[in-house]
């Protein structure tokens, strides 16, 4: 049974780039949520898709926007990069009608110079 | 606004030691805890999940306790190894408009030496 998938593991791009990060799910998941994590820091939640539609956000600009697919994968899309957001991007997924548990993929990490 | 803090940051042990990690969160009306473990630029690995419900999970030689009222939660490691090196995150889920997000601590980053 895969678990998460998260690709690219790595990348490097300059400010003012955009980047598109995937997600694939772990199976029988319909949920997919996006977290960034800042060196030494805990992840902060981005935002979850459900049902292809964004159920929730955080403390986020418009800059990061997402979108989920008819199969439950989902991209994370940011604009206009930073020089702060280079950070681990990690994907999680959960099954709305089960016990609320999140599984983690390996994230992307994004170096923005 | 729920804020979770993990102390200490880092810890340093013999191997074959009993450890406990603390997590404590400061809104009490949580739907759930989880712990996570995460090994140097990977991601989580969830160890442990405790519904509101329940007091204690046990995993293996993990064992994670709740406290509601207290707002606290704690991870208990039998016998730590050289492979429990790692850090180790709590994350809290709060009912309500914020129920599809879990907020973390930071870490507290374990050191167990041979």
């Amino acid at each position: 049974d895969a678990g998460v998938t998260q690709s690219p593991t790595h990348l490097i791009k300059t400010r003012g780039q955009q980047v598109t990060l995937r997600c694939s799910p772990k199976s029988g998941h319909d949920t997919v949520s996006w977290y960034q994590q800042a060196l030494g820091q805990g992840p902060q939640f981005i935002f979850q898709y459900y049902e292809e539609e964004e159920r929730q956000r955080g403390n986020f600009p418009d800059r990061f926007s997402g979108h989920q697919f008819p199969n439950y994968s989902s991209e994370l899309n940011v604009n206009a990069l930073l020089l702060g957001d280079s950070a681990l991007y990690l994907c999680a997924s959960s099954d709305t009608g089960a016990t609320g548990e999140l599984f983690f993929g390996e994230g992307s990490r994004l170096t923005v110079l | 606004k729920q804020e979770v803090t993990q102390i200490p940051a880092a810890l340093s042990v013999p191997e074959g030691e009993n450890l406990v990690l603390n997590c404590s969160f400061t809104d009490s009306a949580i739907y759930n805890l989880q712990w996570f473990r995460q090994d140097p630029g990977k991601g989580l690995t969830s160890l442990l999940l405790i519904q509101s419900s329940q007091r204690e999970q046990t995993s293996g030689r993990l064992n994670a306790s709740l406290d509601k009222s207290s707002g606290r939660s704690t991870l208990y490691i039998a016998a730590s190894q050289p492979g429990d090196s790692a850090t180790y995150l709590c994350a809290v889920k709060t009912p309500g408009g914020s129920a599809r997000q879990l907020t973390f601590g930071s870490g507290t980053q374990l050191t167990v030496l041979p």
